[in-house]
């Protein structure tokens, strides 16, 4: 079946420091990648899309591409705010997603 | 636009007792599909309803239940709860069969204590 491998956290960061959060799949098919992220106490938010192999997504300054030959879909910001501290899921689409475990991302100023 | 609703935000029940939540899609939307978020965990698919049936289910027991309305918001039942069902609860809509769309939009939750 379909499922995600996202990096584990927690990850502590400086303000404009550079973010990489790894996520691996493993689908049938060529279903549409994900990323979310949940802000404390509350449900979660597109973050980004891709729908296709090859695919970039981008929203906020946050980048992940769609790469079918390594099966991965990496979230990239080049540079962090203390804003940008949440957890992040990688999910794969479908009929229903499927989510990896999150990554919590902690920013200090 | 109005977003996807929940309610209750915030529940407290003990065992054995029983729980509706409730949805309201994203306007324009007529999928829902119900998430359940233990502690430090991603979520997991409950099932999902598409013109007022469920058409697909993820692994819980027949002590999670549903129903959607034709006004396409959604319900989700939990009988004879146990502990182990204290989490956040996600609803989600899309329009998925209908479009091919897989994005799907997620309401606050409720969050659910069972004592």
């Amino acid at each position: 079946g379909n499922s995600v491998t996202q990096m584990e956290g927690p990850v502590t960061l400086s303000e404009e420091a550079f973010l990489t959060i790894n996520c691996t799949y493993t689908a049938t098919g060529y279903p549409s990648l994900f990323w979310y992220v949940q802000y404390p106490g509350e449900g979660l938010q597109l973050l980004l899309k891709a729908t296709k192999a090859d695919d970039k997504g981008s929203n906020k300054g946050f980048e992940a591409t769609y790469r079918k030959e390594t099966t991965s879909f990496h979230l990239e910001k080049g540079s962090v705010q203390v804003s940008d501290s949440a957890v992040y899921f990688c999910a794969l689409g479908g009929y229903k997603l499927s989510f990896g475990a999150g990554t919590t991302v902690t920013v200090r100023a | 636009d109005a977003g996807v609703t929940q309610s209750p935000t915030h529940l407290i029940k003990t065992r054995g007792q029983q729980v509706t939540l409730r949805c309201s899609p994203k306007s324009g939307h007529d999928t829902v599909s119900w998430y359940q978020q233990a502690l430090g965990q991603g979520p997991q698919f409950i099932f999902q309803y598409y013109e007022e049936e469920e058409r697909q289910r993820g692994n819980f027991p027949d002590r999670f239940s549903g129903h959607q309305f034709p006004n396409y918001s959604s319900e989700l039942n939990v009988n004879a709860l146990l502990l182990g069902d204290s989490a956040l609860y996600l609803c989600a809509s899309s329009l998925y069969p209908t479009s091919g769309e897989e994005t799907q939009y997620f309401g606050p939750g409720t969050r659910l204590l069972v004592l």
